[in-house]
């Protein structure tokens, strides 16, 4: 099974300012990463497939990168509405598929 | 517009069962894949399976067998998920996640709004 491991835990940034999301795969994945945002209350929503190909309707303030075992998603200037757990999931190997433990984004 | 609706919250005791629907509409119900997941109360995601639609052969994680398991009716576009033997760590929001491919690469778009399963005498 392929564990995910996502940092931090929780990320407090400044409106405008940027956040740095990282997940670590314990074993080479390639690409086949997808990110999703889960606001409070929410059913999660898919922002990124492939490491880095946005999903229709993701702002462009969304990016993810990576390779491999590393990978990013970026904020490049957070909004009051990104207030959200973001986690990370493979898909290269499976089953199971797998998901980070996520990142929960706060304002500062 | 693609949905995924599910039925409503549960309340079992310990050792009943539940069952949970997932009726889609919006596309053609078995031409994607339906996933299942859950996540326990201030905890993350963990994957249950998948069905595929048009076969309806299940594919279960590990952790899942046994007590989980999948069916559809595709006349009416629904899929179903059924715990026997339920435990007080069943307790959780099961979500259905509609597994969209494009080659090698897939993703879970949309998800139903969860159904919550409280497992408590």
């Amino acid at each position: 099974e392929i564990v995910m491991t996502q940092s931090p835990a929780t990320l407090s940034v400044s409106p405008g300012e940027r956040a740095t999301l990282s997940c670590r795969a314990s074993q080479s994945i390639g690409i086949s990463l997808a990110w999703y945002q889960q606001k409070p209350g929410q059913a999660p929503r898919v922002l990124i497939y492939g490491a880095s190909t946005r999903a229709t309707g993701i702002p462009a303030r969304f990016s993810g990168s990576g390779s491999g075992t590393d990978f990013t998603l970026t904020i490049s200037s957070l909004q009051s509405e990104d207030v959200a757990v973001y986690y990370c999931q493979q898909y290269n190997i499976w089953p199971p598929l797998t998901f980070g433990g996520g990142t929960k984004v706060e304002l500062k | 517009q693609v949905q995924l609706v599910q039925s409503g919250s549960e309340l079992r005791e310990p050792g009943a069962s539940v069952k949970v629907s997932c009726k889609a509409s919006g596309y053609t119900f078995t031409s994607y894949g339906m996933n299942w997941l859950r996540q326990a109360p201030g905890q993350g995601l963990e994957w249950i399976g998948w069905i595929n639609t048009h076969t309806g052969n299940p594919t279960y994680a590990q952790s899942f067998m046994g007590r989980f398991v999948f069916s559809l009716d595709t006349a009416v576009s629904t899929a179903h998920l059924q715990i026997s033997r339920l435990e007080a760590e069943d307790t959780a929001v099961y979500y259905c996640a509609r597994k969209v491919r494009v080659g090698d690469v897939n993703w879970f778009d949309p998800w139903g709004q969860g159904t919550l399963v409280t497992v408590s005498s």
